[in-house]
């Protein structure tokens, strides 16, 4: 199984920063690597796919990189809308396996 | 705008089986891997199974396998999630998850808004 670790596990920025989250694969998941964004109460919403590319709808603020065992979600201008839990994801091998999440607060 | 409503939750014993349905909408349901993810009370996510657009295919979690099937009715735009022998720790919020076109791995696109099942005596 690949273990997706993920950190830190929170991350507190002030409304308009920037910043990195950052996903490691147990073994190299090649770019096989999605990004999700949850909110309380609701369900996750696919943000990433294929490491950096963009899902339908999702604004250009959010940006992925990386591969290999190595990944990155970026977020530019914070907004308040944003201030959620993150998960990576890898699907290079079964099982799928999440990251343990890095919550996002307002500073 | 996909659309996917699971039903068949709620409280059960443990030891006991249940059984998950997802009514899916507004995609071409038979063209597209579909998932099962659940949450537990507080804790993240977790990938529980996944079926292939034609139901020949699956792989499952090692926490369920030989404990929980998936299948799908492409007739009736239903996913399904049979669960038997339920322990305390597959008390979460279980998603249905629209998988990509024609692949049974990938990334998860659209997903329900998930269904509480909890398992206790």
């Amino acid at each position: 199984e690949i273990v997706m670790t993920q950190s830190p596990a929170t991350l507190s920025v002030f409304p308009g920063g920037s910043l990195t989250l950052s996903c490691r694969a147990s073994q190299s998941v090649s770019n096989d690597l999605a990004w999700y964004q949850q909110k309380p109460g609701q369900a996750p919403r696919l943000l990433i796919f294929g490491a950096s590319a963009r899902a339908t709808g999702i604004p250009a603020r959010f940006s992925g990189s990386g591969s290999g065992t190595e990944f990155t979600l970026t977020i530019s201008s914070l907004q308040s809308e944003d201030f959620a839990v993150y998960y990576c994801q890898q699907y290079r091998n079964w099982p799928l396996t999440f990251g343990g999440g890095t919550k996002v607060e307002i500073k | 705008q996909v659309q996917l409503v699971e039903s068949g939750g709620g409280v059960v014993q443990p030891g006991r089986s249940l059984r998950l349905s997802c009514a899916a909408s507004e995609f071409i349901f038979t063209s597209y891997g579909m998932h099962w993810v659940r949450q537990a009370p507080g804790k993240g996510l977790e990938w529980v199974a996944v079926i292939s657009y034609d139901g020949n295919n699956n792989y499952y979690a090692d926490s369920v396998k030989g404990r929980f099937t998936i299948s799908r009715d492409n007739s009736k735009n239903t996913l399904y999630l049979q669960m038997n022998s339920l322990r305390a720790e597959d008390t979460a919020v279980y998603y249905c998850v629209q998988g990509a076109e024609y692949s049974i791995s990938s990334s998860l696109i659209g997903w329900g808004q998930g269904i509480l099942v909890t398992v206790s005596s």
